[in-house]
């Protein structure tokens, strides 16, 4: 089971709304990732975690808060968003980050967002 | 993606094979990846290679690395339709765990 599952797979909101993105993996990986993604670009990391606590912040506006619940779940909370917020939001994981065996991180189908 | 660079398109027959090329400039990158984006889904893993190797197979896939070069090319035997995709290479920025991306090759099969 190579399996990270997002949801909502769709999601609009105001620019007011606060909502949460969801990823789960039950694959006992300890690191896991938000990548954004604009059309016809490449994924940009925003976060990673490792172990249940935030490394890598990739100076990410404020309006964007991670959280790791536990090893399992990872969340997205977002508040007062802007239009170019818009874009596909991807969660991955891997069993360790860094380079080296069993890093290679397997990505989830993503959540499409529309700040309107 | 400045790091990583690919050509953005290429267009096969139906039957064909596919050569996807990249370029890296981060040489203490170990893992090199290449991952598949079907249009509205998220990224699949292909295959990735360890920096020691020149060559993976994997069914269809070839995967050559020229280190010196700091090249990666991905393969594709007897191309399909549903090969049909952006095709993203990667490496390993260091031990943070970050994945530099390539701008993705668009790939076209045609029939």
């Amino acid at each position: 089971d190579t399996e990270v599952t997002q949801t909502p797979k769709h999601l609009v909101m105001g620019m007011t709304n606060k909502k949460s993105l969801k990823c789960e993996q039950h694959m006992g990986h300890r690191a896991m990732y938000w990548y954004k993604q604009k059309a016809k670009k490449p994924p940009e990391l925003m976060f990673v975690y490792s172990y249940e606590k935030l490394s890598i912040n990739e100076s990410v506006p404020s309006r964007f808060s991670p959280e790791c619940p536990n090893s399992s779940l990872l969340n997205l909370h977002l508040h007062a968003l802007q239009p170019e917020d818009s874009a596909l939001y991807l969660c991955a994981s891997s069993q360790q980050k860094g380079q080296g065996p069993n890093t290679e991180a397997f990505f989830g189908q993503g959540t499409r967002l529309t700040v309107v | 993606g400045e790091d990583v660079e690919q050509s953005l398109f290429l267009s096969v027959r139906e039957g064909d094979s596919s050569v996807i090329n990249c370029t890296y400039t981060d040489s203490s990158s170990t893992y090199l990846y290449w991952y598949k984006q079907e249009p509205g889904a998220g990224l699949q893993l292909l295959t990735y290679i360890f920096s020691n190797m020149d060559m993976k197979q994997d069914q269809r896939l070839t995967v050559l690395l020229n280190k010196k070069d700091k090249h990666l090319s991905l393969r594709i035997a007897d191309t399909q339709t549903g090969d049909s995709a952006i095709y993203f290479c990667a490496e390993s920025k260091d031990q943070g765990g970050k994945l530099i991306f390539g701008q993705g090759t668009e790939l076209s099969v045609k029939p």
